[in-house]
């Protein structure tokens, strides 16, 4: 198993719903990370765990509240968004050393809407 | 802090033929990785190729290979015998490791991107 799986594909929500996104990997890799991309643009970093510990966190509004229950799985859980929020997310794994060689292997994102 | 830039928003090529990417980057650093990723309109973002600084030899993985000048602080990506597949966006992106205590706080840093189309 080398992918990287994300829920759901597609999400519309409003600006008073909670919502949550999920990302999950079976390749053994111990940091996961999510990424919130706009049309055209490259990938901008929102948080990083590592051995399931928050170690970045890229000075993301509080309505994004990301959480990892295991080394397999994170969520990223979603209140009172904007529609400026509105974006594709993605999410990325990598393994660490001396087996990882820095890569990290991404999913194929969910695309929010906020309305 | 490193920037990386990618000079050419859109490039097209005809199916079969070479094409070649740049890709700049800026960095005081003297270990560190280079890659690039590819994001067809599916969206996923795909790894294509990484490269080691400390290693002269330019990467190649199957039609894709790299030309690393890294005194020019230059990482251009060839594709040989194009394809419609290949139509994507693609992304140049530098990484700076860290020490091996602190893994998971290493961050790429991305260039703009090229849109590359493919024409049959």
């Amino acid at each position: 198993d080398t992918e990287v799986t994300q829920t759901p594909k597609h999400l519309v929500m409003g600006m008073t719903n909670k919502k949550s996104l999920k990302c999950e990997q079976h390749m053994g890799h111990r940091a996961m990370y999510w990424y919130k991309q706009k049309a055209k643009k490259p990938p901008e970093l929102m948080f990083v765990y590592s051995y399931e510990k928050l170690s970045i966190n890229e000075s993301v509004p509080s309505r994004f509240s990301p959480e990892c229950p295991n080394s397999s799985l994170l969520n990223l859980h979603l209140h009172a968004l904007q529609p400026e929020d509105s974006a594709l997310y993605l999410c990325a794994s990598s393994q660490d050393r001396p087996l990882g060689r820095y890569e990290q292997y991404f999913g194929p994102g969910t695309r929010l809407t906020v309305t | 802090a490193q920037t990386v830039t990618q000079s050419q928003p859109e490039m097209s090529v005809q199916e079969a033929e070479t094409v070649t990417l740049s890709c700049t980057y800026d960095t005081s650093e003297n270990n560190y990785y280079l890659f690039w990723y590819k994001q067809p309109p599916s969206r996923q973002m795909i790894l294509v190729i990484r490269q080691e600084a400390y290693k002269q030899q330019n990467a190649t993985e199957n039609r894709f290979s790299v030309n690393f000048q890294k005194a020019a602080k230059s990482f251009s990506l060839k594709i040989s015998d194009s394809q419609l597949g290949d139509t994507a966006m693609y992304f140049c992106a530098f990484m700076k490791p860290g020490l091996i205590s602190n893994f998971g706080n290493e961050k790429l840093t991305f260039g703009t991107g090229t849109r590359l189309t493919i024409i049959p």
